[in-house]
């Protein structure tokens, strides 16, 4: 199976600025996690998606952070205006359920991750 | 009092000699546990992952947990200099899907 697939892999973008960020899970897998990454605050959880539904946003820090699962196989994350403290390693990750008849069932694996840089 | 804490190292170990990275969890009802190793620059890898009471091994890994004593840890046996990387302890607790890292220890393996 293919792993988790993120893009782009590094944004720069400018203050202001709307940022897209992409992600398509391993196929089967029915849960979808937005992490955040910084040297300060280490790794965050940001919304996670079960079946496509938006199970948790609490880790979003602010309305300009936004998230879409519109089918199994895509998820977006976008930030509107980006801001430079909103610069960081941002992954996707997915796991399978333990009713979803999968191996290894709570067990997240990540994709590779985009590193935006807000200026 | 954090959720999941971890000696932030660094960790500098002799090549060969075993590697121990421990990790403490606040909340009993703490379900699974996972260990993840990070390269600098490189995504989260799940290396371990242990359900129950007791030791559980792959290869060089040991994972251990003691639910009573609210304690995981990772030992690395004949550890190699590419064992050096940043090592994540992870918990889930029942009924919730969400995972509660540590902030890392950073592990050295020393030539």
């Amino acid at each position: 199976d293919a792993g988790v697939i993120q893009s782009p892999r590094h944004e720069v973008t400018e203050m202001g600025q709307e940022v897209t960020l992409r992600c398509k899970p391993i196929s089967g897998h029915d849960y979808l996690f937005w992490y955040r990454q910084t040297m300060m605050r280490g790794l965050e959880l940001l919304i996670y998606f079960n079946n496509n539904v938006p199970i948790d946003d609490s880790g979003m820090p602010e309305d300009r952070f936004s998230a879409k699962m519109p089918n199994a196989s895509f998820s977006t994350l976008k930030i509107q205006p980006s801001e430079p403290r909103d610069s960081a390693v941002y992954f996707c990750a997915s796991s399978s359920s333990w009713t979803s008849g999968r191996p290894k069932p709570y067990e997240q694996y990540f994709g590779p991750g985009t590193r935006l840089t807000v200026t | 009092q954090k959720e999941v804490e971890q000696n932030s190292g660094p960790l500098s170990v002799p090549e060969g000699a075993i590697a121990s990275l421990n990790c403490t969890y606040s909340d009993r009802v703490s379900q699974s546990f996972f260990w993840y190793r990070q390269y600098s620059g490189k995504s989260p890898e799940l290396i371990m992952s242990i359900y129950s009471n007791g030791d559980k091994e792959d290869g060089r890994f040991t994972a251990q947990l003691n639910k009573a004593s609210q304690y995981v840890s990772l030992l690395i046996r004949d550890s190699q200099p590419s064992d050096s990387a940043t090592y994540l302890c992870a918990v889930k607790n029942f009924g919730n899907e969400k995972l509660t890292f540590g902030t890392g220890t950073r592990l050295t393996i020393i030539p």
